[in-house]
């Protein structure tokens, strides 16, 4: 089956530095790859959808010059939190999708993100 | 706006009982998609729901979709502690079908006890 992974799972990080978040597909080419927020208890929340190539979607309301989403290649999707402040702690998910009609969505184990 | 809403959101369930989730959407979606969590975990897939009056089952959980009602129902038969966990059901709005993004509802915290 398909498989996501991500890259680190946890990261401490200290306010104001900034971190990089890794998702990739290990065993198929994912042409859209979508990045969510999950705070402790919620649901998760759309940031941004990105295609392989192009500039990132980002969701009414994310900072798209805090959160910069990389989409180099078709296995490859990078989140990078700039800047971080604790309240950028949450654990963020990744997940890829092959083609445009194919109906499934591939979710990576998630990245524990805790900013000091 | 979209709205994915589920309810109960808390469920506490003794072992052996039967119960059903109930997922209300307000947007036409072609697709309806329920997924587990445990605690720390990321999403488990467990059904896909492609058309009107589809059902799905797997082992104990049992999934349905009413896409006139904008309506899909998980029905747990006979509760075991295994299946504490969160469900979420998540739909991709036509409108944006090409990205397939999808909208999450809040979840619903189901507790099985002995």
């Amino acid at each position: 089956g398909a498989v996501v992974s991500q890259h680190p799972s946890r990261v401490i990080c200290k306010s104001g530095t900034s971190v990089k978040i890794e998702c990739r597909s290990l065993d198929f080419q994912a042409t859209t790859m979508f990045w969510y927020r999950q705070f402790p208890k919620q649901s998760l929340m759309l940031m941004a959808t990105s295609n392989e190539g192009s500039k990132a979607t980002y969701e009414q309301g994310v900072e798209k010059d805090k959160f910069l989403i990389n989409h180099a290649s078709l296995t490859l999707s990078t989140l990078t939190v700039t800047s971080a402040h604790p309240e950028d702690s949450s654990f963020y998910i990744c997940s890829a999708r092959w083609g445009v009609t194919l109906y499934e969505q591939y979710f990576g184990p998630g990245t524990r993100l805790t900013v000091t | 706006e979209l709205k994915v809403e589920q309810n109960p959101l808390f469920l506490s369930m003794q072992e052996g009982k039967n119960y059903t989730i109930y997922c209300n959407y307000s947007t036409t979606s072609d697709r309806l998609y329920w997924y587990r969590q445990d605690p720390g975990k990321s999403l488990e897939s467990l059904f896909v729901l492609l058309s009107n009056g589809a059902v799905k089952q797997e082992g104990r959980l049992m999934a349905s979709l009413d896409t006139k009602a904008r309506l899909s129902t998980l029905h747990i038969t006979a509760a075991v502690h295994d299946l504490s966990a969160t469900y979420f059901c998540a739909v991709v709005p036509l409108d944006r079908g090409s990205q397939g993004n999808l909208i999450f509802g809040k979840g619903t915290k189901l507790s099985v006890k002995p």
